[in-house]
Order: structure tokens, then sequence, then C-alpha cells
């Protein structure tokens, strides 16, 4: 079990440009969230997945943000056009769904940084 | 909807003194309740839980949580504070069953004193 990893670990970009965003989740866990923390605040939920389906988006997920988990394995976390607004750290969770539980396992995060 | 206060946004302790942190919950059901720390700039990592049962919960570092339904209410603790774990400290609330998103409260910083 080597931890839920996340790449890059840091991205500074100009605004207008496009980023993609990576996720690795422990292996042989069904679910991978998406959350964006901005300086000060907790953590908020993105969208998540569980296998390649994703089962819900939150309204913070513009229509210039794109995730996607094609194999069920890992996942990639588009924005496109990025804006100053965006900069925040992105940070990838998963889990293995069982009977009553659904504990969530942090990456160590994406920071973002659009100029 | 489902929401989390942590009503203290900073907490200074000694190193060896106790320490609680206050965390509130919404939640319209038997909530599924976590405590995690970050240090800066990193991930979250997860230091205890509660789904069910026991209601006073232990987790790693010697922290422990005691869930109390009637005060919404699941306050962390530990009886003697290490420099080690200044960091910040978020509650979070996730919907029971199988369900899906967590919400978290907008933490507490935790400065330690030698």
């Amino acid at each position: 079990d080597t931890g839920v990893s996340q790449d890059p670990r840091h991205k500074i970009t100009k605004r207008g440009q496009n980023v993609t965003f990576r996720c690795d989740p422990i292996s042989e866990h069904n679910r991978l969230y998406w959350y964006r923390q901005t300086l000060g605040q907790g953590p908020e939920f993105l969208t998540y997945f569980q296998n390649e389906a994703q089962l819900e988006k939150s309204r913070l997920l513009s229509d210039r943000f794109s995730a996607e988990r094609p194999k069920g394995s890992f996942s990639t976390l588009e924005i496109q056009r990025t804006e100053q607004g965006d900069s925040a750290m992105y940070l990838c969770a998963s889990s293995l769904v069982a009977s009553g539980s659904d504990t969530q396992y942090f990456g160590p995060g994406t920071r973002l940084t659009v100029l | 909807a489902q929401s989390v206060t942590q009503p203290d946004i900073h907490i200074t302790v000694s190193e060896g003194a106790s320490l609680e942190l206050r965390c509130n919950y919404s939640y319209g059901a038997t909530p599924y309740l976590f405590w995690y720390v970050q240090s800066p700039g990193q991930g979250l990592q997860l230091l205890l839980k509660y789904f069910s049962g026991d209601t006073l919960v232990q987790g790693i570092k010697g922290f422990e949580a005691e869930f109390k339904r009637s005060q919404s209410s699941f306050n962390l603790r530990k009886p003697s504070v290490h420099w080690s774990d200044a960091a910040e400290y978020f509650c979070a609330v996730g919907a029971s069953g199988t369900a899906s998103k967590l919400t978290f409260g907008t933490g507490t910083r935790l400065q330690v004193t030698l």
C-alpha cells in the first residue's frame, strides 16, 4: 500500500492556459474523490467516481473543469482557460466502499498557482 | 445539507498541556465523523473516525474524540501535546451509508509553545 499519489505537486501557469493533474489512488480502492482547498479554508468537494463512473459533481465544478477515470484506476482533472481564482490546492482521495464505511485517504495535493 | 463548525480558528498550548479542539456538525441522521490533520503544504492524514458503536474513539498519535449526539459535537482531545502536533486540524462529516462526499470545517490551527 503506497498511498494516494498526485502529480505534479506544484504547477504554475499563466491565466488562460490549460492544466491537467493526475491522481493515482490506493490500489483496489474503487472510489476516487477530488477536492479543492483555498488558503485558510477546509477542502471542498468537487466530484467523485466509483470505478469509472462519475457519480456526483459539485456546483463548484464549472464547465471549464473536467475529470475522468477511464479504466477505474487513475484519474485526471483538467482545468481549461485557467483563471486566477482557480489558484488552490487540489486534493485527491480514495476509498474502498464496504458495508457501513467509506474512509477516504488523501494524497499530498497539487498546488496550482495561476499568474 | 450537512455542515461543520470549528469555532476556534487558532489555539496555542504549551507542550505537555492537554488539548481539546471543538467540532459541531449539522446532519439529519447519524453522521460519519472524521478528524484529519494537515501539516503545511501537505495533504490530509486521518487521525480517527466515528461510524457507530462506542462514542469514544481512539486514533493515532494519542488522539481521541467523543461523539455526543445531544450536543451535535465530536471534539478532539489529547492529554499531553507534543511540539510535533503543531498543524491544522480539520473535522469532517459524511452522510451515513455508503454515500460520498465529506464536508469539512474551516480548520483549527494548533500552535505548540515549548
